[in-house]
């Protein structure tokens, strides 16, 4: 299996501007995360989907963040309008959630900077 | 949400066994203990988890005290490629949604 894959991997971009990132989870597994990692407040959960329905988006920043799961294999985060305090990197993590017990396992990565 | 308590960083010789601590006192009955690690620029990367028993993969093992108030990851046969951030993590097995990462411990493993 190839993994969790994110695009892109690296995305510079001015404020104002819609950033789209793109995960697609390790096939089979029916629960996605999106994290965002700063080097003032760590790793952070934004959303949290089950089976392609969002469960948990407490951790969404603002209405500028939007996130989406059209099908399984497939989630979009974006942000519009960006602004440079969204710099950071995000991950997309993917689990296969049966006996509760089961791990995330975390892409690559996107790394954003708002100019 | 801090559950867990880690040193800041630590150091290692290759080819020495790594033992990084965690103090998670206020364990709940029904909580794991999970370890992840975060190399640079990289995803962060499972390496074990366990509820009360002592846990063995081919990564590492994990050491859990009987009360379950602090554990010990053990990497047996450090390497420079073990040098990453290592977090510790409790949470209830079921709420999918609640890994708090903190600040971890950053390993240097040094030739």
């Amino acid at each position: 299996d190839a993994g969790v894959i994110q695009s892109p991997r690296h995305e510079v971009t001015e404020m104002g501007q819609e950033v789209t990132l793109r995960c697609k989870p390790i096939s089979g597994h029916n629960s996605l995360f999106w994290y965002r990692q700063t080097m003032m407040r760590g790793l952070e959960l934004l959303i949290y989907f089950n089976n392609n329905v969002p469960i948990d988006d407490s951790g969404m920043p603002e209405d500028r963040f939007s996130a989406k799961m059209p099908n399984a294999s497939f989630s979009t985060l974006k942000i519009q309008p960006s602004e440079p305090r969204d710099s950071a990197v995000y991950f997309c993590a993917s689990q296969f959630i049966r006996d509760h017990q089961e791990t995330q396992y975390f892409g690559p990565g996107t790394r954003l900077l708002v100019l | 949400d801090a559950k867990t308590t880690q040193p800041t960083s630590m150091d290692c010789a290759e080819g020495r066994a790594a033992n990084l601590p965690c103090n998670h006192s206020t364990i709940s009955g029904n909580e794991y203990v999970y370890w992840y690690r975060q190399i640079h620029s990289q995803g962060p990367q499972y390496i074990i988890h366990g509820l009360k028993n002592n846990e063995t993969n081919e990564m590492a093992s994990l050491i859990i005290t009987e009360d379950r108030k602090s554990s010990t990851l053990i990497l047996p046969h450090a390497t420079l490629r073990d040098t990453a951030v290592y977090y510790c993590i409790v949470r209830v097995a079921k709420d999918f949604n609640k890994f708090y990462f903190g600040s971890g411990t950053k390993l240097n493993v040094k030739p």
